[in-house]
C-alpha cells in the first residue's frame, strides 16, 4: 500500500530496554521526520533526515537515534527507555522543504503509542 | 526565533454553529502556513495551506485566510458537524529544511 506507515501501533516496555520505531514511506519523498506528542506540549520534533544518510537534530533528540540508510526507512531508536519516554511518536515525511511550494507539506504516520514502564 | 500561538481548548459547541479557532504567527519573511487535523486515534492530516499574503486555503468546508499584517492565519467554518470533532494544529514552514513549526493543538468538540 501507498503511504507512510509505522510499526508497531502499541508497544509497551520497560525501563532500561533498547526500543525500535519503525517508519517507512513509498514516495520516495526526501525529507523525513520524527515527532513526539505528549499533552501540553503539542508536537515537538526529534530528528529529521533530508535524504539518505543525512541526520540531525530537532527540539527533544536527548536519549534517541535515529538511521536512514535507505530513503524510504527512517527508524528511530530508543537506547535505553526511561518513563519520560512514555508517549505518542509520529513519523512523517515531504517531498522537499522549500517554503512557499507546493512541495513542504509533511504527511503524517499512524503513531505508535509507547508505554515504557 | 519563529513561533505559532494558537487559542486553547477544548470549543465546545453544537452542531451547525459558526467556528473560528485563532492562530497568529512570529516568523521573518514569507511562510507557508497550515491548518492539520488530528481524528481520534489517528495521525496528523492537511487540512489547508496557504503559500503567500492573502492567500485563502479551503478544504472541507473550513477556510482559513494568510493576513501578513495581522501575522493571522484564523480557521473557520459556517456550520460544523459532529464529524469535525477532532484537535486542530496550525503550523508554519519557513525557508528550506526549517521544518514546521506546529502550535499546541485546539480540542474542537461539536455536540449533536
Amino acid at each position: 500500500d501507498a503511504g507512510i506507515t509505522q510499526s508497531p501501533r502499541y508497544k509497551i516496555t520497560e525501563t532500561g530496554r533498547q526500543v525500535t520505531l519503525m517508519c517507512h514511506q513509498t514516495w520516495s519523498h526526501s525529507y523525513m521526520f520524527w515527532y513526539r506528542q505528549d499533552l501540553g506540549h503539542g508536537l515537538r520534533l526529534i530528528y529529521y533526515s533530508a535524504a539518505a544518510d543525512i541526520t540531525d537534530k530537532g527540539e527533544v533528540p536527548d536519549g534517541y537515534v535515529v538511521s536512514r540508510s535507505k530513503t524510504e526507512n527512517f527508524p528511530l531508536t530508543l537506547e535505553s527507555a526511561t518513563r519520560s519516554q512514555t508517549s505518542v511518536y509520529f513519523c512523517a515525511s515531504s517531498e522537499s522543504q522549500t517554503s512557499g511550494t507546493s512541495t513542504d507539506t509533511q504527511y503524517f504516520g499512524p503513531g505508535t503509542r509507547l508505554t515504557v514502564l | 526565533g519563529n513561533s505559532v500561538t494558537q487559542m486553547e481548548g477544548p470549543v465546545t459547541l453544537s452542531e451547525e454553529a459558526f467556528l473560528t479557532i485563532n492562530c497568529t504567527y512570529t516568523a521573518t519573511g514569507y511562510p507557508s502556513l497550515f491548518w492539520y487535523v488530528q481524528y481520534p486515534g489517528e495521525g496528523l492530516q492537511l487540512l489547508l495551506k496557504a503559500t503567500k499574503a492573502d492567500d485563502k486555503g479551503s478544504n472541507k468546508g473550513f477556510e482559513a485566510t494568510y493576513r501578513k499584517e495581522t501575522t493571522s492565519f484564523h480557521l473557520e467554518k459556517g456550520s460544523v458537524q459532529v464529524s469535525d470533532s477532532a484537535v486542530y494544529f496550525c503550523a508554519l514552514s519557513r525557508s528550506s529544511a526549517s521544518k514546521i513549526i506546529f502550535g499546541s493543538g485546539t480540542r474542537l468538540s461539536i455536540r449533536p
